[in-house]
């Protein structure tokens, strides 16, 4: 089946680290994504790995993906007040490339 | 080079009305994928088109349907109006290079 499950919230002081986990059932995914939305926004997409890497690093962010444990992170160096959105993973199933599952959104808040 | 576009940004119906929404994807985008947002149900997939076929479809009632013009617009219309039928409708258009999505900021609907 498809799903793809999150942790609501995540609180953070402003430069620390932020690590936003991620679940997903489909072990035939080929990718997986990580989009961002602001307040009042669409949503941004920040990255995303394909599902024969481990890990992906661009600039502040890295991805870490675990096939055996369908387990996904999604982790943010320095994380800054700019950064509080709602960060949303998702993975393309493989019998369906036209459409992304998505999961519930982590609320991320960078406390000054 | 524009975004993508949708509009209304927001409107207000009551029960058992109709809504048209409309989306403009980026130029030279083929591909328009529509989702719904909602607080209890999160971003779930409606309906994806490519040269003005269908796709792909979610898993929602024959009340929601789309099209896609000529030119690549795309309209969705929901009939029937029921108050589970308020969200947040989001528009994204699919680079033909890449197959990144790029979102509109939504259409936010009310249903009275």
């Amino acid at each position: 089946g498809e799903d793809v499950e999150q942790s609501l919230f995540l609180s953070v002081r402003e430069g620390d680290s932020s690590v936003i986990n991620c679940t997903y059932t489909d072990s035939s995914s080929t990718y997986l994504y990580w989009y961002k939305q602001e307040p009042g926004a669409g949503l941004q997409l920040l990255t995303y790995i394909f599902s024969n890497m481990d890990m992906k690093q661009d600039q502040r962010l890295t991805v870490l993906l675990n096939k055996k444990d369908k387990h996904l992170s999604l982790r943010i160096a320095d994380t800054q007040t700019g950064d509080s959105a709602i960060y949303f993973c998702a993975e393309t199933p493989m019998d369906s490339s036209y459409k992304l599952i998505f999961g519930s959104g982590t609320r991320l808040l960078v406390r000054p | 080079k524009a975004g993508v576009t949708q509009t209304p940004r927001y409107l207000i119906k009551t029960r058992g009305q109709q809504v048209t929404l409309s989306c403009s994807p980026i130029s030279g985008h083929r591909s328009v994928s529509w989702y719904q947002q909602t607080p209890g149900q999160g971003l779930q997939f409606l309906f994806e088109y490519f040269s003005e076929t269908q796709r792909n479809k979610g898993n929602f009632p024959g009340r929601f349907s789309g099209r896609q013009f000529s030119n690549s617009r795309s309209e969705m219309n929901v009939s029937t109006l029921e108050l589970g039928d308020s969200a947040l409708y989001l528009c994204a258009s699919s680079d033909p290079n890449t197959g990144e999505l790029f979102f509109g900021e939504g259409s936010r609907l009310t249903v009275l």
